[in-house]
């Protein structure tokens, strides 16, 4: 079936530093990339998302890239500070109706 | 903002017995999900609802698995019988509209199996 990968299950960074997280897609009819923030024993919340119409979003500190040719999309958290600590999902939608998730990736920033 | 309400938001239950998770979604959201997500890692879709009915659903949806929202009230998740695989947290989310929107996620309802 088709699968959505994120290829950091951890990363740590020093507060103030850029993160990228880095996720890659195999259906080639997705067309919708939403990221989701997840905290310590927490809910998801959605963070922002980016649609193959267009391969660059910003939204205050966070900035998402999209490269349709080569099925890769990723999350760039610039500045980072310590309320960005906790696993980032990235997805993709697949059939009509669902997404593909990511596994997460823990984010973990450092004084 | 928005929130979706999970009941109960933990459950210990017999392997075997019966057990009903209760979503209240967004008042106006038309579409609804249920996740599972084990040791905090990957989100597994399980099946998504709409208008009455189950639009999709993935291979982890077993026959032991039933959805339904009874008269607009709850949306619930039914497992019967659980089974030990079944332990983990149960996301319910929902959206106006179908993929491409916002998806709303409540808190989550921690099931364990014994």
């Amino acid at each position: 079936g088709e699968k959505v990968e994120q290829h950091e299950s951890t990363l740590s960074v020093r507060e103030g530093d850029s993160a990228v997280i880095n996720c890659t897609y195999t259906d080639t009819a997705s067309s919708y990339f939403p990221w989701y923030k997840q905290e310590a024993g927490k809910s998801l919340h959605f963070v922002i998302d980016i649609r193959s119409n267009v391969d660059r979003k910003q939204s205050q500190r966070l900035i998402v890239l999209l490269d349709k040719k080569a099925k890769r999309f990723s999350l760039h958290i610039t500045a980072t500070q310590p309320e960005d600590s906790a696993i980032y999902f990235c997805a993709a939608s697949g059939g009509n109706y669902q997404l593909i998730w990511g596994s997460g990736t823990k984010l973990i920033i450092k004084p | 903002g928005p929130k979706v309400l999970q009941i109960p938001s933990h459950q210990i239950i017999d392997m075997g017995q019966m057990v009903t998770l209760n979503c209240d979604p967004v008042s106006n959201h038309l579409y609804f999900y249920w996740y599972k997500q084990i040791l905090g890692q990957q989100m597994e879709f399980l099946v998504n609802f709409y208008n009455g009915k189950v639009m999709e659903k993935s291979k982890l949806f077993k026959d032991q698995f039933s959805v339904e929202r009874p008269d607009g009230s709850y949306f619930t998740l039914k497992i019967q019988p659980t089974a030990l695989e079944d332990s983990a947290v149960y996301f319910c989310a929902s959206s106006f509209e179908g993929v491409g929107n916002t998806l709303y996620f409540g808190e989550g309802s921690r099931l364990i199996v014994v």
